[in-house]
């Protein structure tokens, strides 16, 4: 069966673009999660989603990240404008439920440089 | 914010050796969950432990938990080169949803 799919894999942009991140969770999954990995700072959560629904947005550094998710089989994280400091890889994550004992799936994850 | 912290940062053995990774967390829990991350690639759920068990198997994965001393341990018996990847553990978050996952362990398994 299909696993999280993300895309791009590599994302290589100057800084001021806007970039998007895309996310395709496995079917019939109900939570999703985006989740920021570096090197300094390990695996950050940035947003959770409910049955589509933004839960817990707390994570996102600033006003130059926002996430929808339009429907249950897609969501996209945008960075507008980027900056440097967001090169890391992002990933996303799905589960079935909505409690933290739940297995998390994990996509392969963007890897972002901004220039 | 990170709740778990593994320990050693990163381990070297040769195949047949057994590994054994360890963790530490700051709050009380309800259930531990360990992961593994291939270079390049995302977290794979391996294994997950409730705060009422002392102990979990799962093949050559063997897990204990200590409450008392907020910690956890992976030992992976009869390492193989395949074996070689990033192991995290983590806890659940105060929210109740998410996962505080911790640096991880660098294990390189050598032929």
């Amino acid at each position: 069966d299909a696993g999280v799919i993300q895309s791009p894999r590599h994302e290589v942009t100057e800084m001021g673009q806007e970039v998007t991140l895309r996310c395709k969770p496995i079917s019939g999954h109900n939570s999703l999660f985006w989740y920021r990995q570096t090197m300094m700072r390990g695996l950050e959560l940035l947003i959770y989603f409910n049955n589509n629904v933004p839960i817990d947005d707390s994570g996102m550094p600033e006003d130059r990240f926002s996430a929808k998710m339009p429907n249950a089989s897609f969501s996209t994280l945008k960075i507008q404008p980027s900056e440097p400091r967001d090169s890391a890889v992002y990933f996303c994550a799905s589960s079935d439920g909505g409690t933290g004992a739940e297995d998390k799936h994990f996509g392969d994850g963007t890897r972002l440089s901004i220039l | 914010s990170q709740q778990g912290e593994e320990d050693p940062q990163a381990l070297s053995i040769q195949e047949g050796e057994n590994a054994t990774m360890n963790c530490s967390y700051k709050t009380s829990i309800n259930n531990l969950q360990w992961y593994r991350q291939n270079s390049g690639r995302g977290l794979v759920h391996l294994i997950l432990i409730r705060s009422n068990e002392r102990e979990k198997h799962s093949g050559r994965l063997r897990v204990t938990l200590d409450t008392s001393k907020k910690s956890s341990s992976l030992l992976i018996t009869a390492s193989r080169a395949a074996d070689t990847a990033s192991y995290f553990c983590a806890t659940e978050a105060n929210s109740g949803y998410a996962l505080n996952f911790g640096k991880g362990t660098s294990l390189l398994v050598t032929p």
